[in-house]
Protein backbone atom coordinates (compact mmCIF):
# COMPACT_ATOMS: atom_id res chain seq x y z
CA UNK A 1 0.00 0.00 0.00
CA UNK A 2 1.25 3.26 -1.11
CA UNK A 3 1.65 6.03 1.49
CA UNK A 4 0.60 9.66 0.72
CA UNK A 5 3.50 11.77 -1.06
CA UNK A 6 4.21 14.81 -1.99
CA UNK A 7 6.72 17.28 -4.10
CA UNK A 8 8.06 19.15 -4.16
CA UNK A 9 9.85 18.32 -0.67
CA UNK A 10 11.60 22.04 -0.63
CA UNK A 11 10.83 25.04 -2.82
CA UNK A 12 11.99 28.73 -2.70
CA UNK A 13 10.06 31.71 -4.32
CA UNK A 14 9.89 35.14 -4.43
CA UNK A 15 7.14 37.56 -3.24
CA UNK A 16 4.66 37.75 -6.54
CA UNK A 17 5.55 34.41 -8.08
CA UNK A 18 3.02 31.39 -7.97
CA UNK A 19 3.37 27.97 -7.16
CA UNK A 20 2.03 24.42 -7.62
CA UNK A 21 2.55 22.12 -4.79
CA UNK A 22 1.04 18.39 -5.55
CA UNK A 23 0.01 14.86 -3.52
CA UNK A 24 -0.92 11.63 -4.12
CA UNK A 25 -3.10 9.87 -2.38
CA UNK A 26 -3.18 7.00 -0.30
CA UNK A 27 -4.35 3.89 -2.26
CA UNK A 28 -8.23 3.66 -1.84
CA UNK A 29 -8.45 7.14 -0.70
CA UNK A 30 -11.26 10.26 -2.42
CA UNK A 31 -10.41 12.66 -0.57
CA UNK A 32 -7.78 14.84 0.01
CA UNK A 33 -7.09 17.80 2.50
CA UNK A 34 -4.63 20.41 2.60
CA UNK A 35 -3.33 22.12 5.60
CA UNK A 36 -0.97 25.12 5.86
CA UNK A 37 1.57 24.47 9.22
CA UNK A 38 3.80 28.05 9.84
CA UNK A 39 6.91 27.49 11.90
CA UNK A 40 5.67 26.20 15.64
CA UNK A 41 2.00 26.19 15.47
CA UNK A 42 -0.18 23.56 14.46
CA UNK A 43 -1.66 23.24 11.23
CA UNK A 44 -4.41 24.77 9.39
CA UNK A 45 -7.26 23.46 7.55
CA UNK A 46 -6.50 24.91 3.68
CA UNK A 47 -9.43 23.16 1.97
CA UNK A 48 -10.67 19.69 1.16
CA UNK A 49 -11.48 17.68 -2.74
CA UNK A 50 -13.80 15.17 -2.60
CA UNK A 51 -14.28 13.34 -5.74
CA UNK A 52 -12.67 16.71 -8.26
CA UNK A 53 -14.74 18.92 -6.25
CA UNK A 54 -13.82 21.44 -3.57
CA UNK A 55 -16.28 20.87 -0.84
CA UNK A 56 -14.87 22.79 1.89
CA UNK A 57 -12.50 25.52 2.50
CA UNK A 58 -11.30 27.25 5.15
CA UNK A 59 -10.36 30.79 6.20
CA UNK A 60 -8.05 31.33 3.47
CA UNK A 61 -7.86 34.10 -0.14
CA UNK A 62 -9.26 33.02 -3.46
CA UNK A 63 -5.37 33.25 -4.18
CA UNK A 64 -5.19 29.63 -2.65
CA UNK A 65 -6.64 27.20 -5.29
CA UNK A 66 -6.70 23.44 -5.93
CA UNK A 67 -7.34 20.56 -8.37
CA UNK A 68 -8.76 16.93 -7.73
CA UNK A 69 -7.87 14.40 -10.73
CA UNK A 70 -9.53 11.80 -11.81
CA UNK A 71 -7.08 9.65 -9.87
CA UNK A 72 -7.38 11.60 -6.88
CA UNK A 73 -4.15 13.39 -7.18
CA UNK A 74 -4.58 16.89 -5.95
CA UNK A 75 -2.37 20.16 -6.35
CA UNK A 76 -2.45 23.67 -4.30
CA UNK A 77 -1.93 26.29 -6.27
CA UNK A 78 -0.41 29.46 -4.66
CA UNK A 79 -0.70 32.88 -6.62
CA UNK A 80 0.82 36.22 -5.75
CA UNK A 81 3.04 35.01 -2.88
CA UNK A 82 3.55 36.65 0.13
CA UNK A 83 6.45 36.27 3.16
CA UNK A 84 3.16 35.06 5.58
CA UNK A 85 2.88 31.96 3.05
CA UNK A 86 5.88 30.60 4.11
CA UNK A 87 5.21 27.26 5.92
CA UNK A 88 5.10 23.92 5.70
CA UNK A 89 2.31 22.39 3.31
CA UNK A 90 0.92 19.21 4.46
CA UNK A 91 -1.53 16.92 2.11
CA UNK A 92 -4.24 14.14 3.73
CA UNK A 93 -5.75 11.77 2.49
CA UNK A 94 -9.06 9.90 3.65
CA UNK A 95 -11.97 7.70 2.29
CA UNK A 96 -14.91 9.77 2.00
CA UNK A 97 -15.78 12.83 4.18
CA UNK A 98 -16.76 11.46 7.60
CA UNK A 99 -15.69 12.89 11.01
CA UNK A 100 -14.44 9.54 12.18
CA UNK A 101 -12.26 8.99 9.01
CA UNK A 102 -8.38 9.21 9.97
CA UNK A 103 -6.65 11.29 7.84
CA UNK A 104 -3.09 9.85 6.30
CA UNK A 105 -0.51 12.87 6.23
CA UNK A 106 2.76 13.11 3.55
CA UNK A 107 5.67 14.68 4.53
CA UNK A 108 5.02 18.19 3.35
CA UNK A 109 6.62 20.86 0.70
CA UNK A 110 8.72 23.48 2.68
CA UNK A 111 7.58 26.37 1.02
CA UNK A 112 9.66 29.47 1.68
CA UNK A 113 8.87 32.84 0.24
CA UNK A 114 11.85 35.95 -0.10
CA UNK B 1 -16.73 27.56 17.76
CA UNK B 2 -14.32 25.02 17.80
CA UNK B 3 -10.91 25.45 19.25
CA UNK B 4 -8.27 22.89 20.88
CA UNK B 5 -5.92 24.14 23.39
CA UNK B 6 -2.83 23.01 24.09
CA UNK B 7 -1.41 24.32 27.43
CA UNK B 8 2.28 22.97 27.27
CA UNK B 9 4.24 24.26 24.79
CA UNK B 10 7.78 22.43 25.37
CA UNK B 11 7.88 19.31 27.77
CA UNK B 12 12.04 18.34 28.81
CA UNK B 13 12.04 14.43 30.63
CA UNK B 14 14.95 12.32 31.45
CA UNK B 15 14.54 8.60 29.50
CA UNK B 16 12.03 6.40 31.15
CA UNK B 17 9.97 9.23 33.38
CA UNK B 18 6.06 9.04 32.65
CA UNK B 19 5.07 12.30 30.73
CA UNK B 20 0.80 13.57 30.22
CA UNK B 21 0.44 15.84 27.46
CA UNK B 22 -2.34 17.56 27.75
CA UNK B 23 -5.85 19.10 25.95
CA UNK B 24 -8.15 20.73 26.12
CA UNK B 25 -11.22 20.84 23.70
CA UNK B 26 -14.05 23.19 23.02
CA UNK B 27 -17.32 22.35 20.57
CA UNK B 28 -21.08 22.81 20.67
CA UNK B 29 -21.53 19.59 18.60
CA UNK B 30 -22.72 16.72 20.24
CA UNK B 31 -20.88 14.09 17.81
CA UNK B 32 -17.20 14.64 17.27
CA UNK B 33 -13.62 13.17 17.03
CA UNK B 34 -10.83 13.67 18.79
CA UNK B 35 -7.37 12.77 17.43
CA UNK B 36 -3.71 13.04 18.34
CA UNK B 37 -0.36 13.16 16.17
CA UNK B 38 2.95 13.07 16.18
CA UNK B 39 4.90 14.95 14.53
CA UNK B 40 8.65 13.58 14.50
CA UNK B 41 11.42 15.89 13.42
CA UNK B 42 10.68 14.61 9.76
CA UNK B 43 7.50 16.55 9.56
CA UNK B 44 4.82 13.79 8.24
CA UNK B 45 2.44 13.85 10.50
CA UNK B 46 1.77 9.91 12.15
CA UNK B 47 -1.72 8.83 13.31
CA UNK B 48 -1.92 7.67 17.18
CA UNK B 49 -5.86 7.32 18.11
CA UNK B 50 -8.73 8.32 17.25
CA UNK B 51 -11.99 8.94 19.63
CA UNK B 52 -15.54 9.75 19.37
CA UNK B 53 -17.40 11.53 21.79
CA UNK B 54 -19.78 8.74 22.86
CA UNK B 55 -16.58 6.69 24.08
CA UNK B 56 -15.36 7.73 27.06
CA UNK B 57 -13.68 4.38 27.84
CA UNK B 58 -9.57 5.06 28.55
CA UNK B 59 -7.62 3.62 26.21
CA UNK B 60 -4.16 1.77 26.35
CA UNK B 61 -1.83 0.90 23.81
CA UNK B 62 1.60 -0.20 24.91
CA UNK B 63 3.69 2.67 26.60
CA UNK B 64 0.79 5.20 25.62
CA UNK B 65 -2.56 5.67 27.18
CA UNK B 66 -5.34 7.98 26.39
CA UNK B 67 -8.04 9.60 29.28
CA UNK B 68 -10.91 11.53 27.77
CA UNK B 69 -13.31 12.92 29.70
CA UNK B 70 -15.74 14.49 28.76
CA UNK B 71 -17.11 16.22 31.61
CA UNK B 72 -13.93 18.50 30.93
CA UNK B 73 -13.89 18.37 27.19
CA UNK B 74 -9.75 16.59 27.94
CA UNK B 75 -8.26 14.12 25.90
CA UNK B 76 -5.26 13.97 27.80
CA UNK B 77 -2.01 11.35 26.46
CA UNK B 78 0.19 9.57 28.28
CA UNK B 79 3.60 8.19 27.19
CA UNK B 80 4.72 5.61 29.98
CA UNK B 81 8.80 5.10 30.58
CA UNK B 82 9.43 7.60 27.94
CA UNK B 83 12.20 6.73 25.54
CA UNK B 84 14.18 9.22 23.40
CA UNK B 85 12.51 8.38 20.25
CA UNK B 86 9.06 9.33 21.12
CA UNK B 87 10.95 13.03 20.83
CA UNK B 88 8.47 15.38 18.52
CA UNK B 89 6.11 17.60 18.67
CA UNK B 90 2.34 16.21 19.36
CA UNK B 91 -1.05 17.80 18.37
CA UNK B 92 -4.59 17.06 19.70
CA UNK B 93 -7.26 17.66 16.99
CA UNK B 94 -10.76 18.02 16.82
CA UNK B 95 -12.99 16.61 13.75
CA UNK B 96 -17.02 17.59 14.08
CA UNK B 97 -19.55 15.45 12.21
CA UNK B 98 -19.95 16.46 8.14
CA UNK B 99 -23.99 17.19 9.08
CA UNK B 100 -22.16 20.56 11.33
CA UNK B 101 -19.15 21.24 9.45
CA UNK B 102 -21.08 21.27 6.31
CA UNK B 103 -20.26 18.49 4.33
CA UNK B 104 -16.40 17.70 4.97
CA UNK B 105 -14.13 16.99 7.63
CA UNK B 106 -12.00 19.22 8.93
CA UNK B 107 -9.15 18.96 11.25
CA UNK B 108 -8.91 21.50 13.90
CA UNK B 109 -5.54 21.30 15.32
CA UNK B 110 -3.85 22.42 18.47
CA UNK B 111 -0.28 24.46 18.70
CA UNK B 112 1.39 21.37 19.65
CA UNK B 113 3.94 20.03 22.52
CA UNK B 114 7.14 19.72 22.23
CA UNK B 115 8.51 16.62 24.07
CA UNK B 116 12.06 15.97 24.20
CA UNK B 117 13.01 13.36 25.60
CA UNK B 118 16.68 12.86 26.97
CA UNK B 119 18.89 9.49 27.37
Amino acid sequence: ETGVTQSPTHLIKTRGQQVTLRCSSQSGHNTVSWYQQALGQGPQFIFQYYREEENGRGNFPPRFSGLQFPNYSSELNVNALELDDSALYLCASSFGTSGSGEQFFGPGTRLTVL
Amino acid sequence: AQKVTQAQTEISVVEKEDVTLDCVYETRDTTYYLFWYKQPPSGELVFLIRRNSFDEQNEISGRYSWNFQKSTSSFNFTITASQVVDSAVYFCALSEAPATSGGYNKLIFGAGTRLAVHP
